[in-house]
């Protein structure tokens, strides 16, 4: 069955710093990988998502990550951090059918 | 365009009540409809989805339930509340028979069972 590791359930990030949060899944078939980020008290946004195209995916607020295959990763960064990117970030993992699979999530932490 | 909605948006229930929360979505026919459940340091955990009308497929072995009267309507209920039933629920649909494809949410409903 396939599952999800976020690696770190706090980060803290000065501002301007780069942002990295980790994620791993297990799939025994290639999967469709999520990032989505909550806001306090709000429902979850999706930032971005892998589906066999390109490896290297862009999505809003400056947001990328990589399908790294070999590593079962699927790794979310942005450049810069911002004081508005404080939030909670899920990961999540799709197979052939249509259930999504979320991490634990990481609470993402800014530093002024 | 697509819109879903939930509520109420927070609940404040004894311990042994019962629950309703409902959930229905606008701008789309046939979707997949999913309720999660999001407890502290638990990430989210799916809990029911579903495909059609009155198929519903249950992920956690609980005293919650859940039914699709309609096609675009999910009802999250439970006969008796436990206190392990607190948390942030949330509803969620997607395009049915696409994988790959986005799920969206809802903006929860905040359940305390006291």
């Amino acid at each position: 069955a396939q599952s999800v590791t976020q690696l770190g359930s706090h980060v803290s990030v000065s501002e301007g710093a780069l942002v990295l949060l980790r994620c791993n899944y297990s799939s025994s078939v290639p999967p469709y990988l999520f990032w989505y980020v909550q806001y306090p008290n709000q429902g979850l946004q999706l930032l971005l998502k892998y589906t066999s195209a390109a490896t290297l995916v862009k999505g809003i607020n400056g947001f990328e990550a990589e399908f790294k295959k070999s590593e079962t990763s699927f790794h979310l960064t942005k450049p810069s951090a911002h004081m508005s990117d404080a939030a909670e970030y899920f990961c999540a993992v799709s197979l052939r059918d249509d259930k999504i699979i979320f991490g634990k999530g990481t609470r993402l932490h800014i530093l002024p | 365009s697509q819109t879903i909605h939930q509520w109420p948006a927070t609940l404040v229930q004894p311990v042994g009540s019962p629950l309703s929360l409902e959930c229905t979505v606008e701008g789309t026919s046939n979707p997949n409809l999913y309720w999660y459940r999001q407890a502290a340091g638990r990430g989210l955990q799916l809990l029911f989805y579903s495909v059609g009308i009155g198929q519903i497929s249950s992920e956690v072995p609980q005293n919650l339930s859940a039914s699709r009267p309609q096609d675009r309507q999910f009802i999250l209920s439970s006969k008796k509340l436990l206190l392990s039933d607190s948390g942030f629920y949330l509803c969620a649909w997607s395009v049915l028979g696409l994988p790959g494809n986005t799920i969206y949410f809802g903006e929860g409903s905040w359940l305390t069972v006291v």
